[in-house]
């Protein structure tokens, strides 16, 4: 248990549906992470939100969508996937951007038929 | 571009000593993480390793050379329980996270 705590664990979808990633943590962070991690390639970083302002967005398709409306809650909103997006979506807190570890959720195993 | 280098998997025996390097270019350096994955877990934090030397923590120690671009993982006495990926991660300057791919380690009895 580290605190950071993601639902659902696993997400089936289809290509049209509409659906959303959460991500909650009580650790009193200030910095939150949504990462992905896909079989044998390094973990993607997607957004950054600091003290709820998003300070990265790291080229990400518009089909995935953050949302962050408190310190202590995340979320990414997904609509209208492709197949490719099938990953693991990780999310991440800690307590600032700057030298400090990250705790991380178990992930939302995701699948895009 | 940014780069962590880090082998795709390693072997040893229960008991054993294994060494896992990761070497890295990135544009400036304000840390190094070593984290570990079990299969479908969260990565949890290992080390942190800012300056140049070794930092032990129980059965696990990092090693960091700043001016060669290179880190090592070293587990000792290995347990079955060890079988996971180590992940590697250097800060930039902008203190973003860059990661490796991480190192499949396997333990055999």
């Amino acid at each position: 248990e580290t605190g950071v705590t993601q639902t659902p664990r696993h997400l089936v979808m289809g290509m049209t549906n509409k659906k959303s990633l959460k991500c909650e943590q009580h650790l009193g962070h200030n910095a939150m992470y949504w990462y992905k991690q896909s079989a044998k390639k390094p973990l993607e970083l997607m957004f950054v939100y600091n003290f709820k302002e998003q300070t990265e967005n790291n080229s990400v398709p518009s089909r995935f969508s953050p949302e962050c409306p408190n310190s202590s809650h995340l979320f990414l909103h997904l609509h209208t996937l492709q197949p490719e997006d099938s990953a693991l979506y990780l999310c991440a807190s800690s307590l600032g951007q700057e030298n400090t570890e990250a705790f991380f959720g178990q992930g939302t195993r995701l699948t895009v038929v | 571009g940014q780069n962590i280098d880090q082998p795709t998997e390693m072997t040893a025996t229960e008991g054993a000593i294994v060494q896992i390097n990761c070497t890295y270019q990135t544009s400036g350096f304000n840390g190094l993480f070593w984290y570990q994955q079990h299969a479908g877990e969260a990565p949890t934090f290992l080390s942190y390793n800012v300056l140049d030397g070794l930092e032990e923590k129980g059965r696990f120690s990092s090693f960091l050379s700043r001016s060669k671009g290179y880190s090592y993982l070293l587990l000792k006495e290995l347990q079955m329980k060890d079988s996971a990926s180590y992940l590697c991660a250097v800060k930039d300057s902008n203190y973003q996270l860059i990661w490796g791919a991480g190192t499949k380690l396997i333990i055999k009895p």
